[in-house]
Order: C-alpha cells, then structure tokens, then sequence
C-alpha cells in the first residue's frame, strides 16, 4: 500500500482554469505538507497542517487555498492558474507534530503544466 | 528563503568509488535530513542526524555534521549503478527560529554513477 498518495500524477490545463490536487496518507500520521518543486528542482514549503490546522503558510498567493477534511488528506485547490504555477508539487507526511523531527514520506508528485 | 546550499551540483563518478556531497546552511537548526529523489519520482528519506550529533552510518552511507560550520556531508562508499539520483539535505528549524516546524531543502546534488 502507498504511504503517502497524490492524485493526479500529471495535470495540464489552460491558464485562469481551478484545478486540484489531492493527497491522502495511510500512516497515521497527523502533519502534512505541501511542498513546490520548480524547474529547478528546488523544493519550496507551501502550507503545512496539523490534525487539520493550518500552522505554516509561506507567503504562498490566496489563489492557492489548502484543505484538510481530516487528518490523513490535505488537498490543494488552485484558483486562475497562471503559467508560473506550472511546477512539480509534492505532499508529505510527518509522524506527530512537525517540530519533533522525524522523517518525512513524501507522495510521488503532481506534475501541474499550465498552457 | 533558501537554507541550504549544495556542493556540487553534479557529480559524476565510476561504479565503485566513493561520492561525496556537501550541504551548509544558514540558521540553526534541530537536525538534518538526506533525501534521495529519482527522477520523476518522489523524495525518500536516507538518514537523519541531530544538532548534538556529529556522525551517523547507515549501510553504505555516512552522515557528518558541524554545527561550528553549520555544514553536512553525505558519504555514499562504493557506489552503484542505482545510486544515480538526485539528493537533497534538508534542515529542521530549531524551537524559535523561522525554520521551526518545518523542513528546509537545499538545492540537490544530481549524482551519475556510471557502470
């Protein structure tokens, strides 16, 4: 079974469309992350969450809203996606709260392509 | 901001030899990671060392740190065909700091061992 799971695997779209991307983990584990991978491959925290609330935001703009139904999903909803949004984005699980320093299990990856 | 720097960003070696990366970062820190990402896929995790640790084994790899230097060095011994990857350190933020909570990637060095 897949610890940490995204859906889509690849996602292309037109510019100004709403998209999403969700990602579910079977761990147990109660913080999640959204991190973007660019171009080139540096990897960028988006929002992290724990036990469904929101405790980073990293400056990410509002058309990018987060949501945690429970704690084992944390989806990402995209509003008017511009071509600058096109990037690799990546969910992550970590056991317990973020700041005890354990490691992270990441999905595989959602490669968002914006036309 | 970018907390960690990665030294080289490409290295390419024989099957057999030893690689060896390097990562240095700018805040304090609560401990380190190496990551391992393949391409297309996601990140796995390799090792964790703590900011009162200096060296760590598993398996073929070696983990050092210098908290003075506020450097990290990821020995891979005898390295394989497989080892071809990227790899990325990534820094978790000590209690008070702006990294708290969070893991904070470095660049990555893109590793080719060639048969």
């Amino acid at each position: 079974d897949t610890a940490v799971s995204q859906t889509p695997k690849y996602l292309v779209t037109q510019m100004g469309n709403d998209k999403s991307i969700k990602c579910e983990q079977n761990l147990g584990h109660d913080t999640m992350y959204w991190y973007k991978q660019d171009s080139k491959k540096f990897l960028k925290i988006m929002f992290s969450y724990n036990n469904k609330e929101l405790i980073i935001n990293e400056t990410v703009p509002n058309r990018f809203s987060p949501k945690s139904p429970d704690k084992a999903h944390l989806n990402l909803h995209i509003n008017s996606l511009e071509l600058g949004d096109s990037a690799v984005y990546f969910c992550a699980s970590v056991e317990g709260t973020p700041h005890r320093g354990t490691e992270a299990f990441f999905g595989q990856g959602t490669r968002l392509t914006v036309v | 901001s970018q907390q960690g720097e990665e030294d080289p960003q490409a290295l390419s070696i024989q099957e057999g030899e030893n690689a060896t990366m390097n990562c240095s970062y700018k805040t304090s820190i609560n401990n380190l990671q190496w990551y391992r990402q393949n391409s297309g896929r996601g990140l796995v995790h390799l090792i964790l060392i703590r900011s009162n640790e200096r060296e760590k084994h598993s398996g073929r790899l070696r983990v050092t740190l210098d908290t003075s230097k506020k450097s990290s060095s990821l020995l891979i011994t005898a390295s394989r065909a497989a080892d071809t990857a990227s790899y990325f350190c990534a820094t978790g933020g000590e209690r008070g700091g702006t990294s708290y909570g969070k893991l904070t990637f470095g660049q990555g060095t893109i590793l080719t061992v060639h048969p």
